[in-house]
């Protein structure tokens, strides 16, 4: 049974860099065939997806917020992480990993249970 | 980016109903377009992908429907579990993933 788990900081201050990881258990990363993503939800508001990445390395990541954001993965570790720089109080949200199967590479089947972050100082 | 709209926003339903939702893209999606059910405070859960397939474990009384921009989301006999917000959200290859805005199903 696949598990996704988010760590990092819950508080960060506006214009330093969000670091989060999600670790995998129960399932390898780099056995291919699936890709990683990371969502945001904002306080009360709907879903927004920030990328992806497989387990290769190769990435996509939402025009919107690209400039900001890396997405890298370690498989020694069976984590992927995500850093989103610059951030503001329009960053403070419900972070969440999660897995989606290669051929449905968007439909996600299975979630962290998500982290809160704050940005504030 | 693709738009998804979602109707109605806020439905009323008794247990035993039988609900539908509608979702709508800005553009063609084909098929590639999966549904969720969230809870209070927990993360998404996968009901549908690719428009009409069932994801597994997921209970027979879900269903979806449609293809290129219209899209349904049918419960056919709603049960106290069900009440939650549905999303949709279209996975069309080389466009950003959306959601749409959700609709929340709460008890008549």
């Amino acid at each position: 049974q696949v598990q996704l788990q988010e760590s990092g900081p819950g508080l960060v201050k506006p214009s330093q860099t969000l670091s989060l990881t999600c670790t995998v258990s129960g399932g390898s990363i780099s056995s291919g065939g699936y890709y990683w993503s990371w969502i945001r939800q904002h306080p009360g508001k709907g879903l927004e997806w920030i990328g992806y990445i497989y387990y290769s390395g190769s990435t996509y990541y939402n025009p919107s917020l690209k400039s900001r954001v890396t997405i890298s993965v370690d498989t020694s570790k069976n984590q992927f992480s995500l850093k989103l720089s610059s951030v503001t109080a329009a960053d403070t949200a419900v972070y969440y990993c999660a897995r989606a199967k290669a051929g449905q590479l968007g439909a996600f089947d299975i979630w962290g249970q998500g982290t809160m972050v704050t940005v504030s100082s | 980016d693709i738009q998804m709209t979602q109707s109605p926003s806020t439905l009323s339903a008794s247990v035993g109903d039988r609900v539908t939702i509608t979702c709508r893209a800005s553009q063609s999606i084909s098929s590639w377009l999966a549904w969720y059910q969230q809870k209070p405070g927990k993360a998404p859960k996968l009901l549908i992908y690719k428009a009409s397939s069932l994801e597994s474990g997921v209970p027979s009384r879900f269903s979806g429907s449609g293809s290129g921009t219209e899209f349904t989301l049918t419960i056919s006999s709603l049960q106290p579990d069900d009440f939650a917000t549905y999303y949709c959200q279209q996975y069309n290859s080389y466009s950003p993933f959306t959601f749409g805005p959700g609709t929340k199903v709460d008890i008549k």
